[in-house]
């Protein structure tokens, strides 16, 4: 059974740093593109950041660019993203997928609300 | 990148058919057929419906289908079942290896 388990969100103020992990299982983790899909309270779904396989693309949406980066640790079958500089928009809960069928999310994890606030 | 337009409402009663539509420019769904489709419950994880325009992963039952003309494209849920009662989401390859998503239509079973 596919299972996305995300994990490190919380309280920040805005300026400040937080790093998501994602822990993957179920699957082979180092054959799939992985990606960050994000929900502001009441929201609809924004789509992220993605990366490839073995790490060496990334591709994020424009408001986060410079500000998060997202990696990966295939032994560990681990997902991440690092979140700095950040602002009161980013407040969501952040869901790990898996890029899977159609080239689209096909498994989601439960999701880790960030809230970034004074 | 602007998110895909979708109605933030559709209704119908148990039985029933209710149809909903998402539509982009020529550069979110260009000559592309990576559309999805997704449901959500309140304060559950989105679940994959439909790929690929009309394609339904194992487990969705063939009450869901989809269907692409142009920039719109449409999900179509028949039969409705009070369980269908949920957020509905659709996705779009928009080049460069992003994504779009629709802004999300609430549908209601009377």
């Amino acid at each position: 059974e596919v299972q996305l388990v995300e994990s490190g969100g919380g309280l920040v103020q805005p300026g400040g740093s937080l790093r998501l992990s994602c822990a993957a299982s179920g699957f082979t983790f180092s054959s799939y593109w992985m990606i960050w899909v994000r929900q502001a309270p009441g929201k609809g779904l924004e789509w992220v950041a993605k990366i490839k396989q073995d790490g060496s693309e990334k591709y994020y949406v424009d408001s986060v660019k410079g500000r998060f980066t997202l990696s990966r640790d295939n032994a560990k079958k681990s997902l991440y993203l690092q979140m700095n500089s950040l602002r009161a928009e980013d407040t969501a809960v952040y869901y790990c997928a898996r890029e899977g069928l159609g080239a689209t999310p096909d498994y989601w994890g439960q999701g880790t609300l960030v809230t970034v606030s004074s | 990148q602007s998110a895909l337009t979708q109605p933030p409402s559709a209704s119908g009663s148990p039985g029933q058919s209710v149809t909903i539509s998402c539509t982009g420019t020529s550069s979110d769904f260009g000559g592309y057929n990576y559309v999805s489709w997704y449901q959500q419950h309140p304060g559950r994880a989105p679940k994959l419906m439909l790929f690929e325009v009309s394609k339904r992963p194992s487990g969705v039952p063939d009450r869901f289908s989809g269907s692409k003309s142009g920039n719109t494209a449409s999900l179509t849920v028949s039969g409705l079942q009070a369980e269908d009662e949920a957020d509905y989401y659709c996705c779009s390859y928009a080049g460069s290896n992003r994504f779009v998503f629709g802004v999300g239509t609430k549908v209601t079973v009377l």
